[in-house]
This record gives structure tokens, C-alpha cells and sequence, in this order.
């Protein structure tokens, strides 16, 4: 199964954008990349996913490299609700349920 | 529009109690997984259900067994618990061919003791 690596924590200045990175080397042609973020003592909450263009949503911006080894969550404006823990996800087995397997995520704080 | 509701929100046990965890969804959804979190981790796969009447093992299922009652619900259930079982408990939902957006219940607290 293809594993994603992100950094552990990041840290930003509040309104300033925020780039999360990913990397994911071995994906497959029919990974989907997905983001998810979970706010302290809540269940994950979707945020944006891609499989190769990139892409845009009131959230936020997704943007994947041309080889698809890697991809970057961008948050155009952070705010102090999106501090918060950031997984980068591949969807396995699509067809079969859209099961995801989480990884350790990276955490990020806004300072204010 | 409740979403996926959880039931219990907290739970305490005594090892080698067996309990249930009860989840609904009303969102019509075809797939729905059952996860745990253990402080300071991720969340890690226990067993999912890509439809009505199918069960599949995830990343961490021994000690677990599951039920896809009926479209909406979807319960995990310890036979014998044991303290290595303490964890938040996630069930999430989702629309089977929409590149898995999951909708992620509240959690239930489970403390074996």
C-alpha cells in the first residue's frame, strides 16, 4: 500500500498562508489524494481531494505535482480555527468502498 | 440533519466485559467504517463495510467484530475487553463512488480498566 510523509508540526502567523506538504513516491495511477483535518476532541473533517489537476474549494487549495509524487495543501488565509491536525490520505481499493488509511498527520498552530 | 451519531459518547469497562458501539448515519450512505484513535496517533482502520451486507477487515481488527445492521447502522462490537482496547472510537460514512468523502461521527470514548 502507498504510504504518505508529512512533517510532524508546522507553524504559521494568522492571516499569512500555509502550505502543507506531502509526499507520497509510490502512489498508483488510481490513488486519490485526500486532506482531512481533525480539530482537538472532534472527528476528521474532509477537506479537499484530487487525483491529478489540481483544485480549489471554499477550504482551501490542493495542488499536486506533475508526477504526482507529492502534493501541497494550501490554506490561503490561516485562521486560529484551523489550527488543527492535517492527514494526507491515499484512497486504496477506490472501487471496493473508498476505504482510507490515515497516517500520523502533521499538526498545525496559528499564532495569532 | 443529524449526520452520523454515535452512541454512547463514554463508556467505562471492567476487562473481559463485551459492550457495543452503535452507529447511524441518515445520509443515505452506501459505505461505512468503524476507526480508533489512540492518544496522540492517527486514526487506524478496525473494519469497514462497503455495502449493505458486506464486512471487510481493516488495519486493526482482532479483538473486534462488526454488523452492518441495515443501510443506516453499523455497530462494532467487544466481545471481551481488554485494556489495550482504551481508545476514541470514529465511525464514518460515505457515498460509495464519490472519491471518499467521509462524514465522521462525534466519537466514543472507551476506558477499559
Amino acid at each position: 500500500d502507498a504510504k504518505t510523509t508529512q512533517p510532524n508540526s508546522m507553524e504559521s502567523n494568522e492571516e499569512e498562508p500555509v502550505h502543507l506538504p506531502c509526499n507520497h513516491s509510490t502512489i498508483s495511477g488510481t490513488d486519490y489524494i485526500h486532506w482531512y483535518r481533525q480539530l482537538p476532541s472532534q472527528g476528521p473533517e474532509y477537506v479537499i481531494h484530487g487525483l491529478t489537476s489540481n483544485v480549489n474549494n471554499r477550504m482551501a487549495s490542493l495542488a499536486i505535482a506533475e508526477d504526482r509524487k507529492s502534493s501541497t495543501l494550501i490554506l490561503h488565509r490561516a485562521t486560529l480555527r484551523d489550527a488543527a491536525v492535517y492527514y494526507c490520505i491515499l484512497s486504496y481499493l477506490y472501487n471496493q468502498g473508498g476505504k482510507l488509511i490515515f497516517g500520523q498527520g502533521t499538526e498545525l498552530s496559528v499564532k495569532p | 440533519n443529524a449526520g452520523v451519531t454515535q452512541t454512547p459518547k463514554f463508556q467505562v469497562l471492567k476487562t473481559g466485559q463485551s459492550m457495543t458501539l452503535q452507529c447511524a448515519q441518515d445520509m443515505n450512505h452506501n459505505s461505512m467504517y468503524w476507526y480508533r484513535q489512540d492518544p496522540g496517533m492517527g486514526l487506524r482502520l478496525i473494519y469497514y463495510s462497503a455495502s449493505e451486507g458486506t464486512t471487510d477487515k481493516g488495519e486493526v481488527p482482532n479483538g473486534y467484530n462488526v454488523s452492518r445492521l441495515n443501510k443506516r447502522e453499523f455497530s462494532l462490537r467487544l466481545e471481551s475487553a481488554a485494556p489495550s482496547q482504551t481508545s476514541v472510537y470514529f465511525c464514518a460514512s460515505s457515498a460509495i463512488r464519490t472519491a471518499g468523502e467521509l462524514f465522521f461521527g462525534e466519537g466514543s470514548r472507551l476506558t477499559v480498566l
